[in-house]
């Protein structure tokens, strides 16, 4: 089974602190590398496409490198409401698969006052 | 635009009983799954399916049965449910775009065998 790992957390930090998640995946066939986010007790919702360059969405900072089949996600000024847990997803590029993502288990973060 | 919609939100099926999940998509995308996530397991998918009248088995299928007969409906079925079967089913529906296959989930439901 190709896999996603993630480390679990929690991360607790406080308002205003930057926290950076870090993600690796096995299947160096994969294109399509994602965050999303999970509140509690809800549906994960896309937080942002990976590019291979690095990208950028506000105070998001997304991550890749091929070579070590790594991704990151970095927040900078945390706010209370980025308290979530935070899922890295790979596209699954096997055997006609393509549209199906392998989800990490996430990590989990709690922002205190 | 509702996005995806599941029905129900909520149920308590006894070990035995038999029951269906729907999930609908306004979006007009082609593919559709269905995945369960229990604690510390994360996101596993059961099938999915790729177009209208197509379905696949994904990672844990033995259970379950799916059906696919319009474009925007996607229906998991539980024959005989068991206590393992206790889980929040999700369905998402996707699309191919630049980025790949961004995957939009609906609120989920959760489901308690007894």
């Amino acid at each position: 089974r190709k896999e996603v790992e993630q480390d679990p957390g929690p991360f607790n930090v406080p308002e205003g602190a930057t926290v950076a998640f870090n993600c690796t995946y096995s299947n160096s066939a994969s294109q399509s590398f994602f965050w999303y986010r999970q509140d509690c007790r809800k549906e994960p919702k896309l937080l942002m496409s990976v590019y291979s360059s690095g990208n950028e969405d506000g105070r998001f900072t997304a991550q890749l490198n091929r070579a070590s089949q790594y991704i990151s996600l970095l927040i900078r000024d945390s706010k209370l409401s980025d308290s979530a847990t935070y899922l890295c997803v790979v596209n699954n590029e096997y055997g006609g698969s393509q549209g199906n993502l392998i989800f990490g288990k996430g990590t989990k973060l709690s922002v205190k006052p | 635009n509702a996005g995806v919609t599941q029905t129900p939100k909520f149920r308590v099926l006894k070990t035995g009983q038999s029951m269906t999940l729907l999930c609908a998509q306004d979006m007009n995308h082609e593919y559709m799954y269905w995945y369960r996530q229990d604690p510390g397991m994360g996101l596993r998918l059961i099938h999915y399916s790729v177009g209208e009248g197509t379905t696949a088995k994904g990672e844990v299928p033995d259970g379950y049965n799916v059906s696919r007969l319009k474009k925007q409906n996607f229906l998991l079925g539980l024959e005989s449910a068991a206590p393992s079967q206790t889980s929040v089913y999700f369905c998402a529906s996707s699309t191919p775009t630049g980025t790949g296959y961004e995957q939009y989930f609906g609120p989920g439901t959760r489901l308690t065998v007894t």
